[in-house]
């Protein structure tokens, strides 16, 4: 099946910094989605985002599916942005699964 | 509703008792799946509805798991004769149609003691 990889699987950040998360993916896709799990355990939608460049506030996604990555830069972090980030990818062929990679651990100290 | 409903949030319950977990989609959504979350760890896909079908099963980790839907609507995920190693997070997620955007409830936390 398709493997996904995340990294970096840990990231220490202080407030205010900047980051790149990256999410690899070993197949086609006609689906990529981010999410935040926040420390309650809430999975928190941030891009749904198969091609092209999404922005929303201090966050950004590319997905080249082409080359078969996406990106997703945080500016200005904040501590509020602390948790993991998962990237979930789902192959073409109708209503398949969404395969989730293993995250990035995010901590942003003031 | 305007998100997707799990319940119990928390559940506690005694090895090898039976328990059901319940989820209900955004309204409107034919697709639910039910995924796993193990402290620390990645989502592990259990089970997949399109409408009241289940046209893939392939997650679920044994014949103590099993899940129906009715009426295109609610989905209740049973666990039979509860193990330690089912103590996990359990998530529900519902889309529209194909090619959207999946959406998460916030899961049912399971302990077994």
């Amino acid at each position: 099946g398709i493997q996904v990889e995340q990294s970096p699987p840990d990231l220490i950040l202080q407030e205010g910094a900047n980051s790149t998360l990256r999410c690899n993916f070993s197949d086609s896709v006609n689906n990529l989605q981010w999410f935040h799990q926040n420390p309650w355990g809430q999975l928190i939608n941030l891009f749904y985002i198969p091609s092209g460049t999404k922005q929303n506030g201090r966050l950004s996604a590319t997905t080249v599916a082409t080359e078969r990555y996406s990106l997703l830069y945080i500016s200005s972090s904040q501590t509020t942005d602390s948790g993991v980030y998962f990237c979930a990818v789902e192959r073409p062929g109708g209503y398949n699964k969404l395969i989730f990679g293993a995250g990035t651990r995010l901590a942003v100290h003031p | 509703g305007a998100g997707v409903s799990q319940s119990p949030s928390n559940k506690v319950t005694e090895k090898g008792k039976d328990v059901e977990l319940r989820c209900d989609p955004i309204s409107g959504h034919t697709a639910l799946y039910w995924y796993r979350q193990s402290l620390g760890q990645g989502l592990e896909f259990l089970i997949y509805f399109q409408g009241n079908s289940a046209p893939d099963k392939s997650g679920l980790p044994s014949d103590r798991f099993s899940a129906e839907r009715t009426g295109g609507s609610v989905s209740t995920l049973t666990i039979q004769r509860t193990q330690q190693e089912d103590s996990a997070v359990y998530l529900c997620a519902t889309r529209r149609e194909a090619n959207t955007e999946a959406f998460f409830g916030q899961g049912t936390r399971l302990t077994v003691v």
